[in-house]
């Protein structure tokens, strides 16, 4: 399967804690985005690289939250000193620069006790 | 600033029933919309997209979206849902800086057999 990878699929965390995210975009793909869902709600934008170039971040996106792409192929999404309002389907993405179709992952779920 | 609405939170038919979901959108320019489906346990996958051109687009699985620029609209269709239609779908645009992807809320279908 050659999609969009995350991992882990589950993090179960106590508040405090940090954690961090990974993601495998398509391969060939130099764009790479984040988004936050949390139930009942669609996909909320989090952060945006075209290759390791972090590009634009939400304003949604606080200090406690830091993306990287460090060599322009996979990516992290760490959370700093979680909070219980961080729970939520952290997803990820990746498109090519011609065509403006983001391909998504399966997510992964973070809930914060 | 964009947006997108989606008005039919949750819609129940019966099989061979037609569907018509709708999106409305808030932005001034010239826009890209999607739709796309997460069916239960899956992840998000792209149904059909509009960029320019023909304002009705076809996508998979019988699937079709008319785009009316008069009234900011790209409402999803199909002339006879199946059981395996069942899902949650969202409309989705594309931001004036190509990056950033506005969902709606999302409308979750449930087909009774």
């Amino acid at each position: 399967d050659t999609g969009v990878s995350q991992n882990p699929r589950h993090k179960i965390t106590k508040r405090g804690q940090n954690v961090t995210f990974r993601c495998d975009p398509i391969s060939e793909h130099n764009r790479l985005y984040w988004y936050r869902q949390t139930l009942g709600q669609g996909p909320e934008f989090l952060t945006y690289f075209q290759n390791e170039a972090q590009l634009e971040k939400s304003r949604l996106l606080s200090d406690r939250f830091s993306a990287e792409r460090p060599k322009g192929s996979f990516s992290t999404l760490e959370i700093q000193r979680t909070e219980q309002g961080d729970s939520a389907m952290y997803l990820c993405a990746s498109s090519d620069s011609q065509r403006n179709e983001q391909y998504f992952g399966p997510g992964t779920r973070l809930t914060v006790t | 600033a964009q947006s997108v609405s989606q008005h039919n939170h949750h819609v129940i038919l019966s099989e061979a029933a037609s569907l018509e979901l709708g999106c409305n959108y808030s932005y001034g320019g010239t826009v890209n919309l999607f739709w796309y489906v997460q069916y239960p346990g899956q992840h998000l996958q792209l149904l059909l997209k509009y960029f320019s051109g023909d304002p009705l687009v076809k996508g998979i699985k019988g699937f079709e979206a008319e785009f009316i620029k008069s009234k900011f609209s790209f409402n999803l269709r199909k002339p006879s849902v199946q059981w395996s239609d069942t899902a949650e779908y969202f409309c989705a645009l594309l931001g004036d800086t190509g990056n950033q992807f506005y969902f709606g809320t999302g409308t979750s279908l449930t087909v009774i057999p």
